[in-house]
């Protein structure tokens, strides 16, 4: 099994350029997540989804920020336009119905200047 | 609200010594727990969870957690550190069952030194 699947696993941009980052979930899986990581506030949820429906996206910052899961094997993180406190790790995650643990992708590292 | 609160920033420990790193958790119900390893340039790996059952719970890498209903914590354990258990390590827990998101603690740096 190849895991959670993030791309790009670095992104440098400037600030109100349009970001992308994609994820494949592991093959099956029923939810995906979004988490985003940064020094000041730790892990924490952007949105969900469950079989390819949002079900919460309190955690998304701002209309800046859209996430959209058109298949059950690819999900992206849209960000536009970007600015430098968006600058993160940005971690998709998925799991299997029935099941408790998630399993993280490696993540994806953007720096916006 | 769940919550949950790594007390250390850091630990820093002796190779060949027992190793701890602390977690305390908030919840209105009953707690889902889980601890995360993330290596440098790396994302989380699942360690281990308590969901029920024994309050000791065994997991990768020679690692165990007990669980402490009475003072809410769920404390990582080691019998023997590695340098290579150097990490950043995350409790993380959850009140409801199933799939729902994961709420994480701040993080507690373990370095291991030779």
């Amino acid at each position: 099994d190849a895991g959670v699947i993030q791309s790009p696993r670095h992104e440098v941009t400037e600030m109100g350029q349009e970001v992308t980052l994609r994820c494949k979930p592991i093959s099956g899986h029923d939810y995906l997540f979004w988490y985003r990581q940064t020094m000041m506030r730790g892990l924490e949820l952007l949105i969900y989804f469950n079989n390819n429906v949002p079900i919460d996206d309190s955690g998304m910052p701002e209309d800046r920020f859209s996430a959209k899961m058109p298949n059950a094997s690819f999900s992206t993180l849209k960000i536009q336009p970007s600015e430098p406190r968006d600058s993160a790790v940005y971690f998709c995650a998925s799991s299997l119905i029935g099941q408790e643990t998630q399993y993280f992708g490696p993540g994806t590292r953007l720096l916006v200047l | 609200a769940q919550s949950v609160a790594q007390p250390e920033d850091q630990v820093n420990v002796a190779e060949g010594n027992p190793l701890t790193v602390k977690c305390t958790y908030s919840v209105s119900g009953n707690p889902y727990l889980f601890w995360y390893v993330q290596y440098p340039n790396r994302g989380l790996q699942f360690l281990l969870k308590y969901i029920t059952g024994d309050n000791l719970v065994k997991g990768s890498y020679g690692f165990e957690a007990e669980f402490n209903k009475s003072q809410t914590s769920f404390h990582l354990k080691k019998p023997s550190a590695l340098v290579s258990d150097s990490a950043l390590y995350f409790c993380a827990v959850r009140e409801a069952p199933g799939n729902t998101p994961l709420v994480f603690g701040k993080g507690t740096r373990l370095s291991v030194i030779a």
